[in-house]
């Protein structure tokens, strides 16, 4: 089975700093790799899927890019509401989530 | 894309029994493939289990395999997850989800909490 490993598993950033969130997996899975964002007390919310396709709706300053077993998010601009953990998925079969990362704000 | 609301948490003793409801609108629910996805206080997401849009084809994860059962009525476009042997470790917010391209879950429920204890 394909496991995934997001790094780091908390960090913290300044308002206007470029972040970026990996996410690897034990092995090959094409691009089927979707990121979601949970806000404190909320319910989960899809950025990106396909690796690299933005969900509509979803700010710009988000991007995903990867293929095989390395996969990057990258939020660009980091703002205050940007306060979330984030998870990877896998999908297309056994839908399973990274560990999530925690992002807080300096 | 539609709203989901979920039903049916509570209380219930380690062994017992639970069935949980989503209600679906604003979107053609025989559409859509459903899951279930849960989070236990503090920690991360876990797949639960999934249904084709016509229902013919269900999924679970190891960990809820053989207990719990999902299907669908497209007549009352609600979604269903019944729970039996539930164990502590299955205590979660579960939430119902509206799937896209094999396991994309596009929109979230508000989820329903299952708390299992005596």
């Amino acid at each position: 089975d394909i496991q995934l490993t997001q790094s780091p598993s908390s960090l913290s950033a300044s308002v206007g700093d470029r972040v970026t969130i990996t996410c690897r997996a034990s092995q090959g899975m094409s691009n089927y790799l979707a990121w979601y964002q949970q806000k404190p007390g909320k319910v989960p919310n899809l950025l990106i899927y396909a690796a690299s396709t933005l969900q509509s709706g979803v700010p710009s300053r988000f991007s995903g890019s990867g293929s095989g077993t390395d996969f990057t998010l990258t939020i660009s601009n980091l703002q205050p509401e940007d306060v979330a953990t984030y998870y990877c998925q896998k999908y297309n079969s056994a839908p399973l989530f990274g560990q999530g990362t925690r992002l807080e704000i300096k | 894309e539609g709203q989901l609301l979920e039903s049916g948490g509570g209380l219930v003793q380690p062994g017992g029994s639970l069935r949980l409801s989503c209600a679906a609108s604003r979107f053609t629910f025989s559409r859509y493939a459903m899951s279930w996805v849960r989070q236990a206080p503090g920690k991360g997401l876990e797949w639960v289990s999934s249904i084709s849009g016509s229902g013919d084809n269900t999924y679970y994860a190891d960990s809820v395999k053989g207990r719990f059962t999902i299907s669908r009525d497209s007549s009352k476009k609600t979604l269903y997850l019944q729970m039996n042997s539930l164990r502590a470790e299955d205590t979660a917010v579960y939430y119902c989800t509206k799937d896209i391209f094999g396991g994309v879950f596009v929109r979230w429920g508000q989820g329903t909490l299952v708390t299992v204890s005596s």
